[in-house]
């Protein structure tokens, strides 16, 4: 059971635009959210992360928005560059310790694909 | 600081055979992550090690196992190999427990063929 989904497979955002890559969730016991980043042949690398507590973290070009009520998180890219073309995938956890969500779950990932 | 490293980087084996994938984490990591990653399924948590004691488990069958060594090297095995076993297998190491707010960084994976 797929408790983190991406629903689009792949993103084609030109040069300079925004790119919003999208995330649901379905467990109400995660209270922290991850973005990564996947190049091909490399593994994932962390991206940006934001805990329940807040609706909102920004890092430079990228900020991660998060909607409790909806299960639902963003990642917004602005501008876009062509080098962030890669799979990006959602995670999400439980921070109690001790807990069996002690572990990340991932979506399935977006290809985002940034083109001149 | 050297990164997440493992090996083989690639691999090729038969059905039926079974194949050991090795993971030494970043130094001073305690924590080491599994993750299968097939091009339908994204990644799919195996199993996590911490002081060499499987702390927790994905929903794998139990031909897929692990180990996690005194100097928190790791190693996964897959027995008697099926075709669907053909996929990307990622290491992730962090500071402590696999909790969600130790960043776990990722090695580069072992691509495994099964034919």
């Amino acid at each position: 059971d797929q408790q983190v989904k991406q629903n689009s497979p792949s993103l084609s955002v030109q040069e300079g635009r925004i790119s919003i890559l999208n995330c649901d969730y379905t467990n109400s016991m995660f209270d922290y959210f991850l973005w990564y980043k996947k190049y091909p042949a490399e593994g994932p690398t962390f991206l940006i992360s934001i805990s329940s507590i807040k609706d909102k973290n920004e890092d430079g070009r990228f900020t991660v928005f998060l909607n409790k009520s909806a299960k639902h998180l963003s990642l917004h890219i602005v501008p876009s560059q062509p080098g962030d073309s890669a799979v990006y995938f959602c995670a999400a956890s439980a921070q109690a310790r001790g807990s069996t969500l002690g572990r990340l779950y991932f979506g399935r990932g977006t290809q985002l694909t940034v083109w001149p | 600081k050297a990164g997440v490293t493992q090996t083989p980087r690639y691999l090729i084996k038969t059905r039926g055979q079974q194949v050991t994938l090795s993971c030494s984490p970043i130094s001073g990591h305690r924590s080491v992550s599994w993750y299968q990653q097939t091009p339908g399924q994204g990644l799919q948590f195996l199993f996590e090690y911490f002081s060499e004691t499987q702390r927790n488990k994905g929903n794998f069958p139990g031909r897929f196992s692990g180990r996690q060594f005194s100097n928190s090297r790791s190693e996964m095995n897959v027995s008697t190999l099926e075709l669907g076993d053909s996929a990307l297998y990622l290491c992730a190491s962090s500071p402590q427990r696999g909790f969600a707010t130790d960043t776990q960084y990722f090695g580069p994976g072992t691509r495994l063929t099964v034919l």
